[in-house]
């Protein structure tokens, strides 16, 4: 069955940097567009990011853009959220999502940027 | 960038009683592929969502039957037929019509 893991989470002051990680079993890796999206505590859902299947393209929201970069490697069926220059309103849980319809989701990673 | 309105924000609920959640889009969601992109996803405290339904009508493996999505265009509605226990706690709508993906604001099913 499809399965995402996501791993990398922790606690990291303003400033700094961190990647998080999803690895992906199950399916087809390599056929699937992948996103990652947060939740803030006690807040809704954002879309943060999506990668395309051969990582040709990518977008991602206004809030990270010009400090996220995601990427994905086929071989290790793993999709990637390198995180710079973070704010304490990154602090979220982190989900990575199958498809463009987000159709299978891992159980997230939880991310708190705190001085 | 697609603004998704939910309403309610709240629905209180009588077991085994239907409920309905509706979302409005500021956009037409058709995609230039022809699709439809609004997707429903459950979500219980401290679990991560669960997705139902996939382009406006289609329940995904697992999700029962007393779940149904409908709509076109600009207006969506989920439908409990009757709700059970388990159905409790923040329901979400998504458009995958073009980047940003965006969602509504959620609307919290609980018991009265």
């Amino acid at each position: 069955q499809v399965k995402l893991v996501e791993s990398g989470g922790g606690v990291v002051q303003p400033g700094q940097s961190m990647t998080l990680s999803c690895a992906a079993s199950g399916f087809t890796f390599s056929s699937y567009v992948m996103n990652w999206f947060r939740q803030a505590p006690g807040k809704g859902l954002e879309w943060v990011a999506v990668v395309w299947f051969d990582g040709s393209k990518e977008y991602y929201a206004d809030s990270v853009k010009g400090r996220f970069t995601i990427s994905r490697d086929n071989s290790k069926n793993t999709v990637y959220l390198q995180m710079n220059s973070l704010k304490t309103d990154d602090t979220a849980v982190y989900y990575c999502a199958r498809n463009r319809i987000a159709d299978s989701w891992g159980q997230g990673t939880l991310v708190i940027v705190s001085s | 960038e697609i603004v998704l309105t939910q309403t309610p924000l709240s629905s209180p609920v009588t077991l085994g009683q239907p409920a309905s959640i509706s979302c409005r889009s500021s956009q037409s969601l058709v995609h230039s592929d022809g699709n439809t992109y609004l997707t429903w996803l459950h979500q219980r405290p401290g679990q991560p969502p669960r997705p139902l339904i996939f382009k406006v009508s289609y329940r995904l493996p697992g999700v029962p039957d007393r779940f149904s999505g409908s709509g076109a265009g600009t207006d969506f509605t989920l439908k409990i037929s009757r709700v059970e226990a388990e159905d409790l706690g923040v329901y979400y709508c998504m458009q995958a019509a073009q980047f940003p993906l965006t969602f509504g604001g959620g609307t919290k099913v609980e018991i009265k």
